[in-house]
């Protein structure tokens, strides 16, 4: 059964920074790894989609790379921004046919200016 | 463009009830999943929807079911409540089956008492 996990599951960090959010799963047989961002009391917004042949994607400030074979995935948030504060969360997806996705907890970041 | 529309925004029901939730796509989309998400469990797989066929199930109790209508809306009924069905519950619409752009609602966050 996959299991995805989220370490930490907290951190805090002073505007500026770089940051790095890892995700790990047990089954390496996945089809494609997601990133997702989730502010307090509202619905997903999707940041990254990394296709399990790809090692890595990037959009803006944001780079999500993916290790199969170990089962790793990490976010990089470069020059951390107050309002990069939110609940990153890992998901992956076990095949092609529907769009079930395996979540880990989160991380909870928040960016102090 | 419209996003997904989840109702109600926030229920409050007792021990024993039953419930309706209820999900808009946004328009054209014809996929429609269910996810459940607690502080414990974190996001959970509910089930999934597409052309008013139940393709995929998460594991949830037969007290939790869902049907879609023919303009790819969706319910979700949830019966005999209990305390730990406390959660909010996402909904998420893709345009077809199996893709991979997830666009989630803000959810409807459901307390029982």
């Amino acid at each position: 059964k996959q299991e995805v996990t989220q370490i930490p599951a907290a951190l805090s960090v002073p505007e500026g920074e770089n940051l790095v959010l890892n995700c790990s799963f047990t089954d390496s047989a996945i089809y494609n790894l997601q990133w997702f961002r989730q502010d307090p009391g509202k619905g997903l917004t999707s940041l990254l989609l990394i296709q399990s042949s790809q090692r890595e994607q990037t959009s803006g400030r944001l780079n999500a790379s993916l290790d199969k074979s170990s089962g790793r995935s990490t976010l990089y948030i470069a020059a951390s921004q107050p309002g990069d504060s939110a609940t990153y969360l890992c998901a992956v997806r076990a095949n092609q046919a529907g769009t079930a996705l395996i979540f880990g907890k989160g991380t909870t970041l928040s960016v102090s200016s | 463009k419209a996003g997904v529309t989840q109702t109600p925004r926030y229920l409050i029901k007792t021990r024993g009830q039953q419930v309706t939730l209820s999900c808009s796509p946004i328009s054209g989309h014809r996929s429609v999943s269910w996810y459940q998400q607690t502080p414990g469990q974190g996001l959970q797989f509910l089930f999934e929807y597409f052309s008013e066929t139940q393709r995929n199930k998460g594991n949830f109790p037969g007290r939790f079911s869902g049907r879609q209508f023919s303009n790819s809306r969706s319910e979700m009924n949830v019966s005999t409540l209990e305390l730990g069905d406390s959660a909010l519950y996402l909904c998420a619409s893709s345009l077809k089956e199996g893709d991979e752009k997830l666009f989630f609602g803000s959810g409807t966050q459901l307390s029982v008492l």
